[in-house]
């Protein structure tokens, strides 16, 4: 089966740096992305990783270790408008297609 | 640059009517659309996608449909509205399986 795996809530400082994690467990895994959901709005893209290692785009940065299905995402130097909810999302192949199977998400209150 | 447009944005039915969502891409040809739901609290359930006019796949059995008329349209229907079939409805689109999803802003569906 598949099955995804990240925290419900966590909290963190303005300033300060958090990581999110995520666990994983898919057939035919092609890549996994993590997005940004603001309450009430539509998911952002930030990153996608489909080899080993880190990512860093700026404040953000994504991590991928496929041979344990796991992956997290950092972000330093946290601002407020980065309360927000963290998807993390894996690529699996099902008929000859990629498919998106979204995680529930992360919800993160960054206090000042 | 390629644009993503989902009405109405909010949308509050009585069960048993009927539903229409509209989903347009601009700036693209022959994406990927898919339809997703979000119910409150919870992770992204994919329903529907498209790889061409004509051309839908169905995720899970419900009460819903999906039709791609035009290249750059898709459509989410019901003849009858359930009130589980209340949620945050998002379009997204690809270029290809393999790329990143971008999603549309979303329509929130009240069934009362």
């Amino acid at each position: 089966g598949q099955n995804i795996d990240q925290p419900t809530e966590m909290t963190a400082t303005e300033g300060a740096i958090v990581q999110i994690n995520c666990t994983y467990q898919t057939s035919g895994f092609n890549g996994l992305f993590w997005y940004q959901q603001h309450a009430g709005e539509a998911p952002t893209f930030l990153s996608y990783n489909v080899l080993d290692g880190l990512e860093e785009k700026g404040r953000f940065s994504s991590f991928l270790s496929r041979s344990k299905g796991y992956s997290y995402l950092l972000l330093k130097e946290l601002q407020m408008k980065d309360s927000a909810s963290y998807l993390c999302a894996v690529t699996s192949v099902s008929g000859g297609y990629n498919k998106l199977i979204f995680g529930a998400g992360t919800r993160l209150a960054v206090h000042p | 640059s390629q644009t993503i447009h989902q009405w109405p944005a909010t949308l509050v039915q009585p069960v048993g009517s009927p539903l229409s969502l509209e989903c347009t891409v601009e700036g693209t040809s022959n994406p990927n659309l898919y339809w997703y739901r979000q119910a409150a609290g919870r992770g992204l359930q994919l329903l529907f996608y498209s790889v061409g006019i004509g051309q839908i796949s169905s995720e899970v059995p419900q009460n819903l449909s999906a039709s791609r008329p035009q290249d750059r349209q898709f459509i989410l229907s019901s003849k009858k509205l359930l009130l589980s079939d209340s949620g945050f409805y998002l379009c997204a689109w690809a270029q290809g399986h393999q790329e990143t999803q971008y999603f549309g802003p979303g329509t929130r569906l009240l069934v009362l």
